[in-house]
Formats: structure tokens, sequence, C-alpha cells
């Protein structure tokens, strides 16, 4: 089974920083890539689908990349809003899975 | 606009069936795929299976003996049963809208413990 590998675990950061999470897959996942945010007690919500296309609705400042086995989110310019945790998500044929999460907090 | 809930008891004993549905409103299942997802207290989230709304299945290997996912397209609904359920299965599931475009729907999720 293709396995995630998403980095870092924590990052702290201030209002207005460049934000960058990297997941790398296991072998080549084309770009089925998609990446989530969870606030707490929340469902996760789609920021981001084939590894770089906005979802409707979700701010600009969000932008996915890359294709095959690595890939990143960035966050231009974090926001208050921005704060919680980020998951990428592999969907390739007949399986998916996520990778470990990454917690975005204050410094 | 498509929403899901979820349903199902709260509170399942070791060793027996953790049965939930998730209702589809505001949509057709038609031509999608529908997941289900859990997240045991404090951890990431783990894909359990989906099914395609002809009722074509997959599942995770590290639960695929232990899962059935169903479908009543009559009543817009889709179930999870997981079978010889230990401490270990107690999460917040969901279940969610699959497509080429990811899991773009969600429903809130519903917490399920399993304790005697």
């Amino acid at each position: 089974d293709i396995q995630m590998t998403q980095s870092p675990s924590t990052l702290s950061a201030s209002v207005g920083d460049r934000v960058t999470i990297t997941c790398r897959a296991s072998e080549s996942i084309g770009n089925w890539m998609a990446w989530y945010q969870q606030k707490r007690g929340k469902a996760p919500k789609l920021l981001i689908y084939r590894a770089s296309t906005l979802e409707t609705g979700v701010p600009s400042r969000f932008s996915g990349s890359g294709s095959g086995t690595e890939f990143t989110l960035t966050i231009s310019s974090l926001q208050p809003d921005d704060f919680g945790t980020y998951y990428c998500q592999r969907y390739t044929s007949f399986s998916r899975s996520f990778g470990q999460g990454t917690k975005v907090d204050v410094k | 606009q498509v929403q899901l809930q979820e349903s199902g008891p709260g509170l399942v004993k070791p060793s027996e069936t953790l049965s939930l549905t998730c209702t589809v409103s505001g949509g057709s299942m038609r031509s999608y795929y529908w997941s289900w997802i859990r997240q045991p207290p404090g951890k990431g989230l783990e894909w359990i299976g989906y099914l395609y709304y002809t009722d074509s299945t997959n599942y995770n290997p590290s639960l695929k003996n232990r899962v059935t996912i169903s479908v009543d397209s009559s009543k817009n609904q889709f179930s999870l049963k997981v079978n010889s359920v230990t401490a270990a299965d107690t999460a917040v599931y969901y279940c969610a809208r699959d497509s080429d475009y990811g899991l773009d729907v969600w429903g809130q999720g519903t917490t399920v413990t399993v304790s005697s």
C-alpha cells in the first residue's frame, strides 16, 4: 500500500508568515493529491485537489504544487483563521490514505 | 447543496458490531464514491473504505477483514459495519463524498466509544 509521509508534524508561526508543508508518497501518485484543513472538533475541509487546484471559496493565499512523489501546501501569508491541523491525502485507484497531519500553532 | 449526516449508536461493547449510517440529502448518490473515515481521539485521519454508487467497494487493507460498506439507494443512504470491535475502534467516524475532486463534502462526524 502507498504510504504518505507528511512534515513537519508541528509548525509554529506568526500571522503574516509564509508557511510550507510537505507530503511525500512512497511511490508515484501522479497528481492525485488533496489537502485539507481541520479545526478542533470539526470535520476536515477540502482546500486543494489534483495537487494544485483550489477548491471553490478557498482563499488564494493557499496554493498546492508537486506531482509524482513530492507535494507542497503553501500559505503565502498566514491569517488568524488558518491555525489548525492540515492533512494531505492521496486518492489513487482503489485506495486512499492520509498523511499524519501538521499542526500549525501560534509562535 | 449536498449534505451528509451520520447516525448510529454512540456506545458499542467490545467484540460486538459497530453500525453507522450516512444519509445523503440535497443530491443524488449517482456517479460518486462515498467514503468512511475515522479519527481516534487526539490522532490523525484514517480512511476506512469507499463504496461506488453501483455498490462496488474497496477497503483499507488494515481493516478489510472486519469492515463492510453497503448502500440503500432507495433511501439515499450508505452504511458502515465494523465487526469484533475493540477499544482501538473508538473514534469520530465521518462519511464523505469522494470523487476526482477529493473528499469535497463531509458529514459533521459521530463519536463512537467501545466500552463495556
